[in-house]
């Protein structure tokens, strides 16, 4: 009865190489996110998705693709993988408060992905 | 300036102490305000969401002060379990999230 999931929970790969990260949440949001924490503990947006849509998208790499095949997923796609890239990549989600009528709307967070290019 | 900015700490306070953590945030349009709680190789937690009027759960007052953009979080009676690193999160969106996290304040709870 997992919120939100993430797999794999742990990804080791080498320097260019190609990889996704799956996330899945089975609460019925509309909106999901991709966070990145790096080694100084920082958590950043990446991408923000409203019912299959892009709304934000920060300034990332056009490495990282961001895909939505229906409204409880929301994957993650990284190519030519480089060193600073290892950090831990959480996949998020919330309910927009246009429609749930408050503006209180937390976000639930996946366990993390911990991704490390060597 | 950056758009939410925490106490730097650590914090390490006894056990049953009471610890405050002060927030501000940049932009005067941010619309929702929350605290969440983040252990070590976990994912962040929401505490509790932050109300105009300021609000209470058990040990934990979060308080908002839009005027001067500033937000806290007060912990009464400090246990072990509280040591976490404790996030600001201000919602500066209009139409979707926009969920901007500040660095985090790390507390640790000493016996």
């Amino acid at each position: 009865d997992t919120a939100v999931s993430q797999t794999p929970k742990y990804l080791v790969t080498q320097m260019g190489n190609d990889k996704s990260i799956k996330c899945e949440q089975n609460l019925g949001h509309d909106t999901m996110y991709w966070y990145k924490q790096d080694s100084k503990k920082f958590l950043k947006i990446m991408f923000s998705y409203n019912n299959k849509e892009l709304i934000i998208n920060e300034t990332v790499p056009n490495r990282f693709s961001p895909k939505s095949p229906d409204k409880a997923h929301l994957n993650l796609h990284i190519n030519s993988l480089e060193l600073g890239d290892s950090a831990v990549y959480f996949c998020a989600s919330s309910q927009d408060k246009g429609t749930s009528g408050g503006i209180y709307n937390e976000q639930f967070f996946g366990p993390g992905t911990r991704l490390t290019v060597l | 300036r950056k758009e939410v900015e925490q106490d730097p700490g650590p914090f390490n306070v006894p056990e049953g102490a009471t610890v405050a953590f002060n927030c501000t945030y940049s932009n005067s349009a941010s619309q929702s305000f929350f605290w969440y709680r983040q252990d070590c190789r976990k994912e962040p937690k929401l505490l509790m969401s932050v109300y105009s009027s300021g609000n209470e759960d058990g040990r934990f007052t979060a308080q908002l002060n839009r005027a001067s953009q500033y937000i806290s979080l007060l912990i009464r009676d400090s246990k072990l379990s509280d040591s976490a690193t404790y996030l600001c999160v201000v919602n500066v969106g209009n139409y979707g999230q926009n969920f901007v996290f500040g660095p985090g304040t790390r507390l640790s709870v000493l016996p």
